[in-house]
């Protein structure tokens, strides 16, 4: 198993602003993945990040809006870029190996006023 | 493509009560299935699976048969505890080759004592 966690837990931000969410994870992963789960909603992938090469992004997001970085085998950030009210989600990082458990950090509670 | 399909909630049972959560799936071809289950103010936490036709998974009294014939994965508890209470999402990832998670949309339970 892999024990993630994610920094901030919750913040609450005005739009135009950006904020950049950090996904630590206590073991060396190659594949990290970012989801946005919207008030009510599912979860809906981004982006798939792997450590050393550019992040892959699912249709209807961009990297433009959502830059990802991916330093290392245990570390990933998410920036959420001029941000309005419809950006106001949880931010979930998980990672996994392709036909292994996914594993979900605990989150990022995001409010854009 | 593939989705799933999940009870409508709130569910909301008493304490003891028996509990069932629809899932079906579309898929080309043959999924893995989980439940995930998200407590209130956490991540996402994989609460069990099955890779193929006829598998049961189970945990912490929770069980659900994979179903080929009816392209379903429901999710069954004998006795619903309070601490049970939280939101349960249905997912499929595909065997072959690299493939996400997709999710369902989630199905709210409350029990109350």
């Amino acid at each position: 198993s892999a024990v993630i966690s994610q920094k901030p837990s919750r913040d609450i931000c005005q739009r135009g602003t950006s904020l950049t969410i950090q996904c630590q994870v206590d073991s060396q992963v190659t594949m990290m993945f970012w989801y946005r789960q919207q008030p009510g909603q599912s979860l809906t992938l981004i982006a798939t990040a792997n450590q050393g090469s550019e992040a892959t992004y699912e249709s209807g997001f961009v990297i433009d809006k959502f830059p990802i970085s991916r330093p290392n085998l245990t570390f990933s950030t998410l920036t959420v870029s001029n941000m309005s009210p419809e950006d106001s989600s949880i931010y979930l990082c998980s990672v996994g190996l392709p036909q292994e458990t996914q594993y979900f950090g605990p989150g990022t509670r995001l409010l854009v006023l | 493509g593939n989705s799933v399909t999940q009870m409508e909630g709130p569910v909301t049972l008493s304490e003891e009560a028996f509990l069932t959560i629809n899932c079906t799936y579309t898929a080309t071809g043959y999924p893995s299935l989980f439940w995930y289950v998200q407590y209130p103010g956490e991540g996402l936490q994989l609460l069990l699976k099955a890779t193929k036709a006829d598998d049961k998974g189970s945990n912490k009294g929770f069980e659900a048969t994979y179903r080929k014939e009816t392209t379903s994965f429901h999710l069954e508890k004998g006795s619903v505890q309070v601490s049970d209470s939280a939101v349960y999402f249905c997912a499929l990832r595909m065997n072959s080759g690299y493939s996400t998670l997709t999710f369902g949309k989630g199905t709210m339970l409350l029990v109350s004592p």
